[in-house]
């Protein structure tokens, strides 16, 4: 019964490549989240959907790109992957915008670039 | 700039102990102050949260103490156990705009470990 679900897991993937993250989640919540987890644990926010629109988008670059087909999924995907982009990507749920909604994190997909 | 700053960056306490995390932000419009628990392959959750209209508040063995002169605000956790070994985030945001696009602010994150 998972309430924010993320595939894969783990990817490994070599310089160059493009790869696609997807998350779902059940919690009926409008707002989705795109969080980068550094190997140093720092977490920061890249992207934030409100029902399909992008509210947040912080400074990313255009090598990321989010999808929101409906407010239950959020997909990302990253052309031309570089080494610096291995990290943990997780993807997130509120019940609203703003920065008081409690964020449920989904368990993270680790990316590795070689 | 890093607007919210978190101590220490790791931490080892004895079961039965007390931990104390701290945590200081520099933006006087903050409002909101979460604290997240992560445990390895996991996403963080919401551990408890505190506004600032109050100076204490307190869930179980977990305690947020707030001092708004100071703008700091620590973490207690009584009676440590191995079973709060996870890495704790302080985060602060600054409510709620029409615009929706106030974003939670996270710390460095703390690594506590729990020995027996």
């Amino acid at each position: 019964d998972t309430a924010v679900s993320q595939t894969p897991k783990y990817l490994v993937t070599q310089m160059g490549n493009d790869k696609s993250i997807k998350c779902e989640q059940n919690l009926g919540h409008d707002t989705m989240y795109w969080y980068k987890q550094d190997s140093k644990k720092f977490l920061k926010i890249m992207f934030s959907y409100n029902n399909k629109e992008l509210i947040i988008n912080e400074t990313v670059p255009n090598r990321f790109s989010p999808k929101s087909p409906d407010k239950a999924h959020l997909n990302l995907h990253i052309n031309s992957l570089e080494l610096g982009d291995s990290a943990v990507y997780f993807c997130a749920s509120s019940l609203g915008t703003g920065g008081r909604f409690t964020l449920h994190f989904g368990n993270g997909t680790r990316l590795t670039v070689t | 700039q890093q607007q919210v700053k978190q101590s220490p960056q790791s931490l080892i306490v004895q079961k039965g102990g007390i931990s104390i995390i701290n945590c200081a932000y520099e933006n006087t419009a903050f409002d909101y102050f979460p604290w997240y628990q992560q445990f390895p392959g996991k996403g963080p959750a919401l551990l408890i949260a505190i506004r600032p209209d109050v100076s204490e508040k307190k869930e179980g063995r977990f305690t947020i103490s707030f001092n708004k002169s100071a703008k700091q605000f620590s973490l207690h956790i009584m009676d440590s156990q191995p079973g709060d070994s996870a890495t704790y985030f302080c985060a602060a945001s600054s409510g709620i705009s029409n615009f929706g696009n106030e974003k939670l602010t996270f710390g460095t994150g703390t690594r506590l470990t729990i020995i027996p």
